[in-house]
């Protein structure tokens, strides 16, 4: 199975700020690489397919980048609405497989 | 738009068969691959496997030998059985739409709570 190893597990950061995740896959997965927002007690929210992908809907302040095993996830600014927590998931291969989840806190 | 429900019992014994349904809405089911995915309590998420009409079915290594997916093409639905459950299997199940290689999970249903107690 292909690894999926985020970073950082959590995060405090206040509104406005532009913020960064980053997702390593234990192989090179070129662009299957999707993001996914949750927040507690609801369904995770596709945000991001093929790397860079904006889906319907979501801010233009969500961007992804990245190719082979490293990819990030940045928010340009920080709305209030956007602490949660925050899932990669590659789908290169099956099984799929996600990473461990970012924690965007409020600080 | 596309909407997905699941339905099933909350509490299943050890040892028994966790059972649900989900039933898709908006779209024909004959028109993407649907996978089930899991959440323990506290914990990250677990692809459990797909499943296209044609009857093409995938699942994780770690549950294969448990877990069985089918549609019921006249209801628009696809369910999901996983025999032999412990603890282990206590999770929010969700069902969504994706599932096939290089697919993301694009539409998800609210999620259910399956507990199998201790």
């Amino acid at each position: 199975d292909i690894q999926m190893t985020q970073s950082p597990s959590s995060l405090s950061a206040s509104v406005g700020d532009r913020v960064t995740i980053t997702c390593r896959a234990s192989q090179s997965i070129s662009i299957y690489l999707n993001w996914y927002q949750q927040k507690p007690g609801k369904a995770p929210k596709l945000l991001i397919y093929l790397t860079s992908n904006l889906q319907s809907g979501v801010p233009s302040r969500f961007s992804g980048s990245g190719s082979g095993t490293d990819f990030t996830l940045t928010i340009s600014s920080l709305q209030p609405e956007d602490f949660a927590t925050y899932y990669c998931h590659q789908s290169s291969i099956t099984p799929h497989t996600f990473g461990q989840g970012t924690k965007l806190e409020i600080k | 738009q596309v909407q997905l429900q699941e339905s099933g019992p909350g509490l299943v014994k050890p040892s028994g068969t966790l059972s649900l349904t989900c039933t898709v809405s908006g779209v024909s089911i004959k028109t993407y691959y649907w996978s089930w995915i899991r959440q323990r309590p506290g914990k990250g998420l677990e692809w459990v496997g797909s499943v296209f009409y044609r009857g093409s079915t995938s699942q994780n290594p770690s549950l294969k030998s448990r877990v069985r997916i089918s549609v019921d093409t006249s209801k628009n639905q696809f369910s999901l059985i996983l025999t032999s459950v412990a603890a282990a299997d206590t999770a929010v199940y969700y069902c969504v739409s994706g599932g096939l290689e290089h697919d993301a999970f694009e539409n998800w249903g609210q999620g259910t709570l399956v507990t199998v107690p201790s």
